[in-house]
C-alpha cells in the first residue's frame, strides 16, 4: 500500500534560519503531494500541493518540488519565523480520496 | 465560502456510551472523508462518503459508522466508546468533480475524550 515518511521532529530553529523537512513516499501510479500544517487546537490547512512530477508547490514562502526520480517532496523555507511553528503534514492522494498521511514533524522557531 | 465546519467541537463521554459528530462540508463540496489522529497512530483514514454512499472505508472495527445526507452533511457514529476513542476527529471536504486526486480541506476537528 501507500506509505509517506517524515523526519522526526520536533525540529528547533532560529528565526530567519532555513528550513527543510524530509518526505519520501511509496505509492503505485502518480499521486498528487500535499503539504498540510497544524496550528496548536486546530485542524489541518493546505500548505500547498502538486499534481506531477516536476511540479513546485508554493505558498507563503514555503516550496516543495514533486520528485518523482527520488520519490521526494521535501518542504523548504529560506528564512522562518515564530509564527511558522507548527506541526507539518506531508500527505500522498493515490486516488479516490483515501490520503495517506506522514507522521508529521513539529516545527518550533526561537526568536 | 465558510468553511468546514464541525460541531461539537470538544465532547467528553464515558465508556460503553455512543456518540454522534457533524460535519458540514463547504459548499458545493460533494465528498466528506473521516479521520482519526491520536499521538500514537497520528491521523488515520476512516471513511468516505459521496452522494450519500460510502465510497472507501480504513481499518477500523464496525463501532464506527457514518452516513451523508442529501446535503452533503455528514454524521460519523462510535457506539461502545473504549477508551482508546479518545482523538481529535477531523472531517475533510472535497469537490469530487472529477479525478480522484482533488485537495482535501479539513474542519477544525472534534476532541472527543472517553473516560
Amino acid at each position: 500500500g501507500n506509505s509517506v515518511t517524515q523526519m522526526e521532529g520536533p525540529v528547533t530553529l532560529s528565526e530567519e534560519a532555513f528550513l527543510t523537512i524530509n518526505c519520501t513516499y511509496t505509492a503505485t501510479g502518480y499521486p498528487s503531494l500535499f503539504w498540510y500544517v497544524q496550528y496548536p487546537g486546530e485542524g489541518l490547512q493546505l500548505l500547498l500541493k502538486a499534481t506531477k512530477a516536476d511540479d513546485k508547490g508554493s505558498n507563503k514562502g514555503f516550496e516543495a518540488t514533486y520528485r518523482k526520480e527520488t520519490t521526494s517532496f521535501h518542504l523548504e523555507k529560506g528564512s522562518v519565523q515564530v509564527s511558522d511553528s507548527a506541526v507539518y503534514f506531508c500527505a500522498l492522494n493515490g486516488g479516490y480520496q483515501k490520503v495517506t498521511f506522514g507522521t508529521g514533524t513539529k516545527l518550533q522557531v526561537i526568536p | 465560502k465558510a468553511g468546514v465546519t464541525q460541531t461539537p467541537r470538544y465532547l467528553i463521554k464515558t465508556r460503553g456510551q455512543q456518540v454522534t459528530l457533524s460535519c458540514s462540508p463547504i459548499s458545493g463540496h460533494r465528498s466528506v472523508s473521516w479521520y482519526q489522529q491520536t499521538p500514537g497512530q497520528g491521523l488515520q483514514f476512516l471513511f468516505e462518503y459521496f452522494s450519500e454512499t460510502q465510497r472507501n472505508k480504513g481499518n477500523f472495527p464496525g463501532r464506527f459508522s457514518g452516513r451523508q445526507f442529501s446535503n452533503s452533511r455528514s454524521e460519523m457514529n462510535v457506539s461502545t466508546l473504549e477508551l482508546g476513542d479518545s482523538a481529535l476527529y477531523l472531517c475533510a471536504s472535497t469537490p469530487r468533480l472529477a479525478g480522484s486526486q482533488e485537495t482535501q480541506y479539513f474542519g477544525p476537528g472534534t476532541r472527543l475524550l472517553v473516560l
